[in-house]
């Protein structure tokens, strides 16, 4: 089964703050996105990295792929309280094939004015 | 129209009945997904088609769950004889990217009294 874990699984901080949060797999993936979901909403593509230690930025926000293509990370500078929502990882192309998209467990932040 | 739509947003059923959720995707996305989420986790693969071809099935918790695309845009998702486990948010997603880059819609909450 693969498994996607996210930490920390919650997340409350002061606006102003760094935070990183973390996507780990036992699993190799060909791609990994990051998504946001808000309150009664879908979630909302970010960033997709694709090669091993790909580093991406995204304003405030800074993604990196792990070496072997198993983990990443997002790191936000700086937090504001529009940054606020779940925050999920999810795999593509693992071993059920490239079609299946497998989702993290989410990291819920929440950022205090 | 601009992004993915359901329908409808909340549907309240009784234990039992069938209920029918309907997703309408981009138009021109080749691809259609079917998650379920439960509240407070990541959302999970029930289906996915290609056109109108349902590719995977794999993640339908159970034969009560039927998902069908018929022309290769809009597409349902039935749940026969709903049970309280059912309850959560059903979201669809469409995409035509080569990493399976996704688009969702807002969700459709179901809540089996």
């Amino acid at each position: 089964t693969q498994l996607l874990e996210q930490s920390p699984q919650f997340l409350s901080i002061q606006e102003g703050e760094n935070l990183t949060v973390y996507c780990n797999s036992s699993s190799v993936f060909s791609s990994l996105q990051w998504y946001r979901q808000e309150p009664g909403e879908g979630p909302v593509l970010l960033v997709t990295v694709v090669t091993g230690g790909e580093v991406k930025k995204l304003k405030r926000l800074t993604f990196q792929f792990g070496d072997a293509r198993k983990d990443s990370s997002l790191h936000i500078t700086a937090a504001q309280p529009g940054d606020t929502g779940l925050y999920l990882c999810a795999g593509a192309g693992g071993q059920t094939g490239a079609n299946n998209l497998f989702f993290g467990t989410g990291t819920r932040l929440t950022v205090i004015p | 129209g601009a992004g993915v739509s359901q329908s409808p947003r909340y549907k309240v059923a009784k234990r039992g009945q069938d209920v029918a959720l309907r997703c309408d995707p981009i138009s021109g996305h080749v691809s259609l997904f079917w998650y379920q989420q439960a509240l407070g986790q990541g959302p999970e693969f029930l289906t996915y088609f290609q056109n109108e071809a349902q590719l995977d099935k794999s993640g339908l918790p159970s034969d009560r769950f039927f998902a069908e695309r018929p022309e290769g845009s809009v597409s349902t998702l039935k749940i026969q004889r709903t049970q309280q486990e059912d309850s959560a948010v059903y979201l669809c997603a469409s995409s035509v990217g080569t990493y399976n880059e996704q688009f969702f819609g807002p969700g459709t909450r179901l809540t089996v009294l």
